[in-house]
């Protein structure tokens, strides 16, 4: 069982606020990932990091940004959170020190931004 | 990454085996095949992985074709919590490599059991 948690589960916000979704995983792993998914649509990478302070944009463009000052803590913050923003937001983590180490995610994060 | 092509849909009696085909034609020498799958709401689970040879967990089976260009994931008993969609991805597993990890999902297959 995959020890990674996000928080909050749900999220509703008004347009301009600044939000922080969290993840952590007590697995001591080094690579975390974030990515994107509309409802009905594929997953889209917009973030990972490979260890404690390395940070990459990911595929898709994203206003986000990201920051990885412990290994087991991969916060995503939005500085001013617009409609288009509205999406579920998952947050995974992998091990470094092995080859073709699956991802595992977390539940999400829904945002609604109104 | 090598693209993969599977079909949108695939429907299953609860009981029986759930073959779900996947196409990665473009599929490169030090490329795996990874198999997760998706429950409404909740984020992918990893269900199994391989290079060319076959592989068995306690979730499913995977078939790799011997010249690698598609595969087929095997759930022997599909239950009707198994209803999810099913993603099958391409992907280097060199771990020195940027690209490792960086997994490209597509629209994957929608599995669905029914009684």
């Amino acid at each position: 069982e995959a020890d990674i948690y996000q928080t909050p589960r749900y999220l509703v916000i008004g347009t301009g606020k600044k939000i922080t979704l969290e993840c952590s995983q007590t697995m001591g792993h080094d690579k975390m990932y974030w990515y994107q998914q509309d409802p009905g649509m594929e997953l889209h990478l917009i973030h990972y990091s490979y260890g404690v302070n390395s940070t990459e944009k990911g595929d898709l463009s994203s206003e986000s940004t990201v920051s990885r000052i412990r290994t087991e803590h991969f916060p995503l913050t939005l500085e001013s959170a617009r409609p288009s923003h509205t999406s579920q937001y998952l947050c995974a983590s992998s091990e470094s020190g092995r080859a073709n180490s699956p991802l595992h995610f977390g539940n999400g994060t829904r945002l609604t931004v109104t | 990454d090598a693209k993969t092509t599977q079909p949108p849909s695939m429907d299953c009696a609860e009981g029986r085996a759930a073959n779900l085909p996947c196409n990665h034609s473009t599929i490169s020498g030090n490329e795996y095949v990874y198999w997760y799958r998706q429950i409404h709401s909740q984020g992918p689970q990893y269900i199994i992985h391989g290079l060319k040879n076959n592989e068995t967990n306690e979730m499913a089976s995977l078939i790799i074709t011997e010249d690698r260009k598609s595969s087929t994931l095997i759930l022997p008993h599909a239950t009707l919590r198994d209803t999810a969609v099913y993603y099958c991805i391409v992907s280097p597993a060199n771990a020195g490599g940027t690209s490792y990890g960086k997994l490209t999902f597509g629209q994957g297959t929608i599995l669905t059991v029914h009684p």
